[in-house]
């Protein structure tokens, strides 16, 4: 059972545009979603996370919006650069849990 | 500052072998430790955690097991390695809810 999904596998756009990466969920106990970055053969990184109090966090070119109602976030980076082609993960995590649960992955690629 | 070792960085084993994969972090006390598995197409997928030395909760029926014999040391191993054990395996630490952070992952092959 995946708690967490990214339903778009790849995602392909154009330099200096926008990206739009998806996630939803299932378990409405969620409180605390995160965005990682992983690049092939390293450890993801952490790129920018969200509490359920809020529905928006920015950072930079990045910004995640979240939707309680929906159980969904999306993760936009604007503009894109080639150098943010990776793979981005987005989890999710109950407060006193200790762990966080992973989506499978969307792979960006970033044309330059 | 805070860092986290894992290795090896890679690893061919042939089925039926033994397995042992250490991490250990530096510059912090007592932190949640845990690990993860990416297999093609199946995202991270958590394995173990542990919140203290000795304490391993695991996530998910397998051939594996985990240890944490120090308070900075956590320990990934099996007596008999399977095709299906191969993927990148990922070590993290965190101390408090708000993320983790990875080490560099050990790509194991299992041939």
């Amino acid at each position: 059972d995946q708690q967490v999904k990214q339903n778009s596998p790849s995602l392909s756009v154009q330099e200096g545009r926008i990206s739009i990466l998806n996630c939803d969920y299932t378990n409405s106990m969620f409180d605390y979603f995160l965005w990682y970055k992983k690049y092939p053969a390293e450890g993801p990184t952490f790129l920018i996370s969200i509490s359920s109090i809020k529905d928006k966090n920015e950072d930079g070119r990045f910004t995640v919006f979240l939707n309680k109602s929906a159980k969904h976030l999306s993760l936009h980076i604007v503009p894109s650069q080639p150098g943010d082609s990776a793979v981005y993960f987005c989890a999710a995590s109950e407060t006193g849990t200790y762990k966080y649960i992973f989506g499978t992955g969307t792979r960006l690629k970033v044309l330059a | 500052s805070q860092t986290i070792h894992q290795w090896p960085a890679t690893l061919v084993q042939p089925v039926g072998s033994p397995l042992s994969l250490e991490c250990t972090v530096e510059g912090t006390s007592n932190p949640n430790l845990y690990w993860y598995r990416q297999a093609a197409g199946r995202g991270l997928q958590l394995l173990f955690y542990s919140v203290g030395i000795g304490q391993i909760s695991s996530e998910v029926p397998q051939n594996l097991s985990a240890s944490r014999p120090q308070d900075r040391q956590f320990i990934l191993s099996s007596k008999k390695l399977l095709l299906s054990d191969s993927g990148f395996y990922l070590c993290a630490w965190s101390v408090g809810p708000y993320g983790y952070t990875f080490g560099s992952g050990t790509r194991l092959t299992v041939v």
